[in-house]
This record gives C-alpha cells, sequence and structure tokens, in this order.
C-alpha cells in the first residue's frame, strides 16, 4: 500500500488547462478502473470531483475530466478558475477492501 | 442533508488506547459503506479503513492492521474507530466519510466530516 505518485505542485494561469499525474503499479491504478480525484481546500474536508476514472458526480464543474492510460491516471482542469486553487489527491482500489491516496498536488493559479 | 459529526479525539501517551466514534444522518446508514481517512498535521491524506453496509467485509491500511478495529452500530447510526498501541506517527486529523455504494470495491467518498483531532505524545 505505497501512495500513488503525484508532482508536488502545477501552476497555471487563469484560463490555462493543466493536467495532473497520478502514478501506481499494476497493483492498483493499472488494475482497476476505480481511480478517483479529490479536491482539498485548506481547512476544509476533501471534496470528491472524479469517480471510476474519468466520471463527474453530479454538482461538479466539467471542467474537470480525469482519464488513465496504463499505471497512470491523470486529472485535466480547463479553463483554469481562482477558486480552483487547492489540493488535489488521486485514490485507487488497491484490492482486498483496500485504497491508497496519493501524495498530493498543490495547484496554483498564478 | 448528509451530516457526519465525528469526536472522541484528543492527547493520549504512546502505547494508549482511543476510541472515535461517528454519528451519521441525512442519509439511511444501513445502506452504506463507511470508512475513516487521516491527516497528519501538513500532510496529505490516509485511507486508514472502511467497513460494508452490512459490516461484512473490512479493510485496513497496512500502518494500522492488528492496532485499529472498525465497526458500525446501525440502531445508533454510527462508526467507530477503536485504535489500541498507538504512536506518534498515528497524530491526525481523523474524518469520518461516507461511500457512495456499500461494498469496499469501488471506494469512493462523497461526504465527508470534520474530522476529530489525535495527538499521541507523552
Amino acid at each position: 500500500q505505497s501512495a500513488l505518485t503525484q508532482p508536488a505542485s502545477v501552476s497555471g494561469s487563469p484560463g490555462q488547462s493543466i493536467t495532473i499525474s497520478c502514478t501506481g503499479t499494476s497493483s492498483d491504478v493499472g488494475g482497476y478502473n476505480y481511480v478517483s480525484w479529490y479536491q482539498q481546500h485548506p481547512g476544509k474536508a476533501p471534496k470528491l470531483m472524479i469517480y471510476d476514472v474519468s466520471n463527474r458526480p453530479s454538482g461538479v464543474s466539467n471542467r474537470f475530466s480525469g482519464s488513465k492510460s496504463g499505471n497512470t491516471a491523470s486529472l485535466t482542469i480547463s479553463g483554469l478558475q481562482a477558486e480552483d486553487e487547492a489540493d488535489y489527491y488521486c485514490s485507487s482500489y488497491t484490492g482486498s477492501s483496500t485504497q491508497v491516496f496519493g501524495t498530493g498536488t498543490k495547484v496554483t493559479v498564478l | 442533508e448528509v451530516q457526519l459529526v465525528e469526536s472522541g479525539g484528543g492527547l493520549v501517551q504512546p502505547g494508549r488506547s482511543l476510541r472515535l466514534s461517528c454519528a451519521a444522518s441525512g442519509f439511511t446508514f444501513d445502506d452504506f459503506a463507511m470508512h475513516w481517512v487521516r491527516q497528519a498535521p501538513g500532510k496529505g491524506l490516509e485511507w486508514v479503513s472502511g467497513i460494508s453496509w452490512n459490516s461484512g467485509s473490512i479493510g485496513y491500511a497496512d500502518s494500522v492492521k492488528g492496532r485499529f478495529t472498525i465497526s458500525r452500530d446501525t440502531a445508533k447510526n454510527s462508526l467507530y474507530l477503536q485504535m489500541n498501541s498507538l504512536r506518534a506517527e498515528d497524530t491526525a486529523l481523523y474524518y469520518c466519510a461516507k461511500d457512495i455504494g456499500q461494498w469496499l470495491v469501488r471506494i469512493y467518498l462523497d461526504n465527508w466530516g470534520q474530522g476529530t483531532l489525535v495527538t499521541v505524545s507523552s
């Protein structure tokens, strides 16, 4: 159950698109299409943004999209806005009723 | 409106025990799996444990296996985490979270509490 690997930080200007990667192994990200992404603003609880690799829960902006290739999942935020500045975490099912989170990525809007 | 309210955190000495509780309301508690997730100060999220809707499936992170026990009481709409043999590295904000499903397979957490802080120190 090692944490999935994410870049520590990603930045972009308003209106731009950014992509956050999430690298695991064939035992987690690569082995299941059960990847999700969470957004966490400072001092707040996390919020589910993407599930099943690319599905958005009701109420989540369509500016957020997810994908996966092999052992790496990705979250893309298009039309970057100031309110998107937050920490983002990926997560994946790892088998045997367990899951693991990524190391987290701080998104900065320049 | 879904509400999850954690309690039971506090300062505890290494090696001692603590029991966290999570009171759930605003949804049919019996229908969903539930989880504990923790976050050490200034650090990332760590999934701790999960329990299926009927307590038939339970999972633990390797870091807590054998020390922590998750349980749920449907009559009280409550989730619990019994934490034994606590270590300094267990210091964190502990969140209670609701799954979108019943089982511990597609683990997606759509509602979270505000957390209860556990500090393990002598």
